[in-house]
């Protein structure tokens, strides 16, 4: 059974950072994309990030809002993906998704529940 | 970060048909084969119904299908059901090599 199992989130002042972490099992995590994709309160679903296979050189791609403040990096050896997020806004506050791309490589098939980060002060 | 665009809702009977439709332009939509659809239910993990424009992922019901025409897609369930309530976002990839999120669809079954 594929699982995702995200970790790490919490309250962060504005300016600060946070690492999210996602345990992947139940399949090869080493051949598939991965992605993140947060959620604001009462808003809907706006994608962050994707990390690509050994295969694709782990090539990463990110969205405007948050290229430059946020990296996306995984460890194959522990089944892990992760997500630093620096220079946190308020508007960063979120349910922070991972989600794992389909064997195509054009579409999120399993998903994590999510982990809520909050930027106050 | 541009948004496709959604009705913010839809309301159908129990039996009947409803279409959601899903707006961007040519440089995401219009362009690439790659649109999904994904179902989300109240403090739920959005579930994926539909990719690459038409196709069903196993295990989901083919009341579900899905089409595109120019520079919009379109999800349609058939026969809906009170289960079939909830949330409803598509995506799409784009020419910047992102993807990006429909605002939603709140399908009420009444």
């Amino acid at each position: 059974e594929v699982q995702l199992v995200e970790s790490g989130g919490g309250l962060v002042q504005p300016g600060g950072s946070l690492r999210l972490s996602c345990a992947a099992s139940g399949f090869p995590f080493s051949e598939h994309y991965m992605d993140w994709v947060r959620q604001a309160p009462g808003k809907g679903l706006e994608w962050v990030g994707r990390t690509r296979n050994k295969a694709t050189s782990y090539t990463t791609e990110y969205a405007a809002s948050v290229r430059g403040r946020f990296t996306i990096s995984r460890d194959d050896s522990k089944n892990s993906l992760y997500l630093l997020m620096n220079s946190l806004k308020i508007e960063d506050t979120a349910v922070y998704y991972c989600a794992r791309a389909g064997s195509s490589g054009w579409s999120l098939d399993y998903w994590g529940q999510g982990t809520l980060v909050t930027v106050s002060s | 970060q541009s948004v496709l665009t959604q009705p913010a809702s839809v309301s159908g009977s129990p039996g009947q048909s409803i279409t959601i439709s899903c707006t961007g332009t040519s440089s995401d939509v219009g362009g690439y084969k790659y649109v999904s659809w994904y179902q989300q239910n109240p403090g739920k993990a959005p579930k994926l119904m539909i990719y690459d424009v038409s196709n069903r992922p196993s295990g989901v019901s083919n009341r579900f299908s899905g089409s595109k025409s120019g520079n919009t897609a379109s999800l349609t369930i058939s026969g809906l059901q009170a289960e079939d309530e909830a949330d409803y976002y598509c995506s799409s990839y784009t020419s910047s090599s992102t993807w990006v999120f429909g605002g939603g669809t709140k399908l009420t079954v009444l």
